[in-house]
């Protein structure tokens, strides 16, 4: 099983960079990272996703290193907008309910 | 666009009650995902339909089932429901069925006395 472990909490003040890094040590060829976030009484929404190596968009940076056992999502300067749950995924098919899993997630909390 | 929309956003059911909970896009994706999320826990999946006329069962179907009226429709069923079933539940669609981004839609709140 593709499993993934994330720190359940980290806490951050405005104005700083986060970085909530995920374990997949089973990572298979075929799989993707993807990060999601999500709102309390809301449903997820995606945030980025990657292979290998490096992939920015607007919102955030997804760092994969070589062996693909870990990624980082980097969140720059948050504000307390993005106090939420994050969380990590590792699969190629949705559908794939031994992969893309969604964990208990990483409650980020955003102070002033 | 409304995106992912589900109908009622709440419910409270008696033991033994049955209800359909109501999901429609406009996306126009093939997949369509039924989960539910119990309090403090991520997300598990229910069933899924990976396009107009097909479903299968996900991670945790038993209590449930599905239809996929169309391709913009994908009810869920609970012939009679129990306090285990408890929980939000969310519509998700894809635009394939491989590696891609899910749309979520708001949730419905069930509670089973």
């Amino acid at each position: 099983l593709a499993k993934t472990t994330q720190p359940i909490s980290m806490d951050s003040y405005e104005g700083q960079e986060v970085n909530i890094t995920c374990s997949h040590n089973n990572i298979a060829t075929n799989d993707y990272i993807t990060w999601y976030q999500q709102f309390p009484s809301q449903g997820p929404r995606f945030i980025i996703q990657g292979y290998k190596t490096k992939v920015t968009n607007e919102v955030a940076s997804l760092f994969i290193p070589a062996d693909r056992k870990s990624s980082t999502l980097s969140l720059p300067r948050v504000s307390l907008s993005d106090t939420a749950v994050y969380y990590c995924l590792v699969g190629d098919k949705p559908y794939n309910t031994d992969k893309l899993i969604f964990g208990t997630g990483t409650r980020l909390q955003v102070f002033p | 666009n409304a995106g992912v929309t589900q109908t009622p956003k709440f419910q409270v059911l008696k033991t033994g009650q049955s209800m359909t909970l109501q999901c429609a896009q406009d996306m126009n994706h093939n997949s369509m995902y039924w989960y539910r999320q119990d309090p403090g826990m991520g997300l598990r999946l229910i069933y899924y339909s990976a396009s107009e006329g097909t479903t299968d069962k996900g991670e945790v179907p038993n209590g449930y089932n599905v239809s996929r009226l169309n391709k913009r429709e994908f009810s869920l069923r609970l012939e009679s429901a129990a306090p285990s079933q408890t929980s939000v539940y969310f519509c998700a669609t894809q635009a394939g069925s491989g590696v891609g981004e899910q749309y979520f839609g708001p949730g419905t709140r069930l509670t089973v006395t």
